[in-house]
């Protein structure tokens, strides 16, 4: 049983289209995280969420706390925006990952 | 910018041999991780330390120690380095324990064993 769940696990995209990724949760959370690894490897955080819309340039974050739900939206997708886009939770104790969404982008 | 810095990006070692991996960050955190990254797996916590000399285990420890002398420095180290050991590694660091606070990823060793 996975305590996470991310949705879809691959997506190929034009240049210009409106993507959602999707983060399913099964357990109690203080906070989720959405991070992003480009090829080679490097992790960045681009958001910490614990309730409601976060929002940066292109990337919106929202947080559905009763639903256990929360999904990434990146605006007129670029391909600079190709990655894994990865989900994680802070349950007070322990932290749980998704296994990521690999997003291509083309041009 | 703040950093967290890990020493080699690509790594290739002998099956058996003592294999180090070295984080530094410099931004004064309290805390630091050692995570692999496994296809299909996601990351996995091996080790953290929320404090110089003060070492918990994660969720896979067997088969890895750390070490921590300084506050920047958190060592990864694979005793006797075996082919299941060939992954990416991935250190953190962050000003407080829990996921209350951001954290900053290091690039990632990618680490071959063979």
């Amino acid at each position: 049983k996975n305590e996470v769940e991310q949705s879809p696990q691959n997506l190929t995209a034009q240049e210009g289209e409106f993507i959602t990724i999707n983060c399913s949760y099964s357990v109690g959370i203080s906070a989720l995280h959405w991070l992003q690894q480009h090829p080679g490897g490097g992790i960045v955080s681009l958001f910490m969420l614990s309730s409601g819309k976060k929002k940066h340039g292109r990337l919106i974050a929202t947080i559905n706390i009763q639903e256990k739900h929360s999904s990434l939206h990146i605006t007129a997708s670029h391909p600079r925006d190709s990655a894994v886009y990865i989900c994680a939770l802070f349950t007070g104790n322990q932290f749980y990952f998704g296994t990521g969404t690999s997003l291509t982008v083309i041009p | 910018d703040v950093k967290v810095t890990q020493s080699s990006r690509y790594l290739v070692k002998r099956t058996g041999e003592k294999v180090f991996l070295e984080c530094v960050q410099d931004m004064d955190h309290e805390n630091m991780f050692w995570y692999r990254q496994d296809p299909g797996l996601g990351l996995r916590l091996i080790y953290f330390s929320y404090d110089v000399k003060m070492k918990e285990k994660g969720d896979i420890p067997e088969g890895y120690s750390v070490s921590r002398e300084k506050k920047e420095r958190f060592s990864l180290i694979l005793e006797s380095a075996s082919t299941n050991q060939t992954s990416m590694y991935l250190c953190a660091s962050s000003r407080a324990l829990g996921g209350n606070y951001g954290y900053t990823f290091g690039s990632g060793t990618r680490l071959t064993v063979v």
